[in-house]
Parts: C-alpha cells; structure tokens; sequence
C-alpha cells in the first residue's frame, strides 16, 4: 500500500520562513510534487523532484531524500497569501501517472 | 483550452438520482486522471486514461462509479445511484504523457448528495 504522511496544520508569521514536512512509504518511487491548494480551488503545481537534493524556486523550494522516504517544502518570506492546504503526491510507479496524495497540511499564515 | 475545464461547477443530487460530470482536458494532453476529494482531505485516485484506454480503475469505489473516454479526449464520470457518502469534490486533471509531467487539475465538481 501507500502511505503519505504530513502534519495537519501548521501557523506561521508573516516574514517568516516554514517548513512543512512529509514522509512517504510506497511500493516504488517515481518523483513527489508539491501543489498548493486554496480553499474552493484546483491545487497548483509548486514543485517536482524526483532526485535527491534541493529544488529552489523563488521564494519556494524543496527537498527530497530517497534513502529516508523524505522530503520537505520551504517557504520563505510568508505572505498572507500563502495561506493554503499544501498537499504531497508521490508517483510511485514507473509508467503511471497516478499520484498518491497526503491529507495536505493546512497553512495559516498571521500578521 | 488554457486549462482543464470541469462542469457542472456545482451539482446538488438527491440520493438514488443518477449524475454525470464531464471534464475537458488540456488539448493535447494525452493523460487524464480522475480524483475524489472529500472535505480537508487529499485527492484520492478514481482512474486513469491514457488516450481512450483506461489503464487504470483501480480506485472507483463501487460499481456504480464508471468512467469513460471514448475519444481520448473529453471525459465523463458517471455516478449511478448516488449515495450520500458520494458527496465530494471530484477533480479532474491531465499531463502531456507519461510519469515526470505536471498534472495539471481543473476546479472541480462539488457533488453534494441530499
């Protein structure tokens, strides 16, 4: 089976730099994204990696580790408008497009 | 078009009615995907096409969940007998080919079954 795990919520200040962490175990691996998902919205495409390192883009990067089933999406320089679910997929077959999603970690970003 | 387009936006159903939700891809784009997302959760896979074969349905929950492509490129989903449990968002979303594309997702289908 699949499993995805990230924290459900998380608060931030305005200014600041978060991290938001997710854990995956699957039966194979073939790249994790990043979206970002406003209340009522489509999620949008953040970020793609599927070697191990940091992706930067922006004020938005992230970091993936095979080895641990890892990664993480930084963001720096919150802005209230960074307020969202972030939601971690894995493809976890080669050849398969089909992504398996966490339960997305809801941000909320104050003044 | 410039994105995935799903209608209808907002569909209210009274349990056992039959509904229909239609998706148009990406042009071009060769992948489609279904998913159901229930309120604060992650989208959960439904199906899969590549083209008009559908390689994937692994994810419907019942037999009263169908899907189709018949001509590779607008797609319809189809909930039979909808049940109140039915009530999600469900998205639709496309890629260019295979595995290492963005999947780009339309907005969604509120189905809310009374």
């Amino acid at each position: 089976g699949q499993n995805i795990d990230q924290p459900t919520e998380m608060t931030a200040t305005e200014g600041a730099i978060v991290q938001i962490n997710c854990t995956y175990q699957t039966s194979g691996f073939n790249g994790l994204f990043w979206y970002q998902q406003h209340a009522g919205e489509a999620p949008t495409f953040l970020s793609y990696n599927v070697l191990d390192g940091l992706e930067e883009k922006g004020r938005f990067s992230s970091f993936l580790s095979r080895s641990k089933g890892y990664s993480y999406l930084l963001l720096k320089e919150l802005q209230m408008k960074d307020s969202a679910s972030y939601l971690c997929a894995v493809i976890s077959q080669t050849g398969a497009n089909n992504l398996f999603f966490g339960t997305g970690t809801r941000l909320t970003v104050i003044p | 078009g410039a994105g995935v387009s799903q209608s209808p936006r907002y569909k209210v159903a009274k349990r056992g009615q039959d509904v229909a939700l239609r998706c148009d891809p990406i042009s071009g784009h060769v992948s489609l995907f279904w998913y159901q997302q229930a309120l604060g959760q992650g989208p959960e896979f439904l199906t899969y096409f590549q083209n008009e074969a559908q390689l994937d349905k692994s994810g419907l929950p019942s037999d009263r969940f169908f899907a189709e492509r018949p001509e590779g490129s607008v797609s319809t989903l189809k909930i039979q007998r909808t049940q109140q449990e039915d009530s999600a968002v469900y998205l639709c979303a496309s890629s260019l080919a295979f595995s290492g594309h963005t999947i780009y997702f339309g907005e969604g289908s509120w189905l809310t079954v009374v």
